[in-house]
């Protein structure tokens, strides 16, 4: 199947800095990338979706100037967490589509911010 | 979003028992899909069933769809204790967009 990864696996931050988690479609070229957030013991709820070369659309309530995403090539997508804070804390999970059914998940990315 | 709901919230059952999990939607859909993830872990794809099919199998699980019910239910058979992990439905409307249930939190006990 095709393989996604991210990259940090895993990251602790200072408040008030800004993190960025890559995603990558390793073996297939993806038109659309997915961001999700999965809070513990939670679902993953959607952040945004992203079409290479063009703004990434973001779901009501996710500040798009906090989470700016770029998807500048078909195999990366990029998530900055900027000024983190401990409430974005999370588990965030990338998502690749090469065509309109299937998503392939990426292992997700542990953020703890002190 | 709008968010499925999925029942039980949390399952327990001894090895070699069958496992069954709902899950409920709000839309029309193209597809309804199954993902499983382990703790801490990211999704793996189970299984996808579209939406003018009623039943799929593929190994010990086999899911059904009632679309006039929008409703989902996958069944795992002769669970394995290595079947432990937590199970979501995802109702996939327009282009890609998916649209996780809760999930249910399977544990099999060897």
């Amino acid at each position: 199947g095709a393989v996604v990864s991210q990259h940090p696996s895993r990251v602790i931050c200072k408040s008030g800095t800004s993190v960025k988690i890559e995603c990558r479609s390793l073996d297939f070229q993806a038109t659309t990338m997915f961001w999700y957030r999965q809070f513990p013991k939670q679902s993953l709820m959607l952040m945004a979706t992203s079409n290479e070369g063009s703004k990434a659309t973001y779901e009501q309530g996710v500040e798009k100037d906090k989470f700016l995403i770029n998807h500048a090539s078909l195999t990366l997508s990029t998530l900055t967490v900027t000024s983190a804070h401990p409430e974005d804390s999370s588990f965030y999970i990338c998502s690749a589509s090469a065509g309109p059914r299937e998503q392939f998940f990426g292992p997700g990315t542990r953020l703890t911010v002190l | 979003s709008q968010q499925g709901e999925e029942d039980p919230q949390a399952l327990s059952i001894q090895e070699g028992e069958n496992a069954t999990m709902n899950c409920s939607y709000k839309t029309s859909i193209n597809n309804l899909q199954w993902y499983r993830q382990n703790s801490g872990r990211g999704l793996v794809h189970l299984i996808l069933i579209r939406s003018n099919e009623r039943e799929k199998h593929s190994g010990r699980l086999r899911v059904t769809l009632d679309t006039s019910k929008k409703s989902s239910s996958l069944l795992i058979t002769a669970s394995r204790a290595a079947d432990t992990a937590s199970y979501f439905c995802a109702a996939q409307t327009s282009g890609s967009r998916l649209t996780f249930g809760e999930g249910t939190q399977l544990t099999v006990n060897p």
